[in-house]
């Protein structure tokens, strides 16, 4: 079975700073991971997904994770944070082997990220 | 905009009552799936469908709940008898044949 940890549920950051956001998987099969932003009262949007091709993946807004399998990891990152980065950020990996019959997301708790100016 | 959407976007009833939320997903997709997210934790998968087929159904799923999608187009999530511990978001999402899911932006439902 898949699972995913997202270590710290809140994290601070000055304007400019490096954001890095953690994420750990564990999956029996490669896995599909995804990260997600959510802004306040809306739904979720994908920032990135892996899928099995790069190990560094580009996505939306600045963001980029890198799959490292030896350590579980899909962190995320952005070089310099912005004030419009604050949301709640979560890591999802995708069940069952891909084009499966399921194909739902299992979800992190989530990590809320704050910009100080 | 052609995005998922999601009515109502918030619900406020009375422990007991029965609530019927509504989702359309993005038109070309054939998947569509629903989840709960509570207060401080990430969304929790409730079930899915393929086209009007619902294939998977998560424990969480109580039998109060029912989800139906009867023309593979537009789906429904009612849950009867509500209860206080109901009270959450409710999301619905949308993917081409297990691509990337888009979400629509939720029905808060609160459960006096």
């Amino acid at each position: 079975a898949q699972s995913v940890t997202q270590l710290g549920s809140h994290v601070s950051v000055s304007e400019g700073a490096l954001v890095l956001l953690r994420c750990n998987y564990s999956s029996s099969v490669p896995p599909y991971l995804f990260w997600y932003v959510q802004y306040p009262n809306q739904g979720l949007q994908l920032l990135l997904k892996y899928t099995s091709a790069a190990t560094l993946v580009k996505g939306i807004n600045g963001f980029e994770a890198e799959f490292k399998k030896s350590e579980t990891s899909f962190h995320l990152t952005k070089p310099s944070a912005h004030m419009s980065d604050a949301a709640e950020y979560f890591c999802a990996v995708r069940s069952g082997n891909y084009g499966g019959s399921q194909g739902n997301l299992i979800f992190g708790k989530g990590t809320k990220l704050s910009v100080k100016p | 905009d052609t995005g998922v959407s999601q009515n109502p976007r918030h619900k406020i009833t009375k422990r007991g009552q029965n609530v019927t939320f509504r989702c359309d997903p993005i038109s070309e997709h054939n998947r569509l799936y629903w989840y709960r997210q509570t207060l401080g934790q990430g969304p929790e998968f409730l079930t899915y469908f393929q086209n009007e087929a619902q294939l998977e159904k998560s424990r969480l799923l109580s039998d109060r709940f029912s989800a139906e999608r009867p023309k593979g187009s537009f789906s429904t999530l009612e849950i009867q008898r509500t209860e206080q511990g109901d009270s959450a978001m409710y999301l619905c999402a949308s993917s081409l044949k297990g691509n990337e899911q888009f979400f629509g932006p939720g029905t808060r439902l609160t459960v006096l």
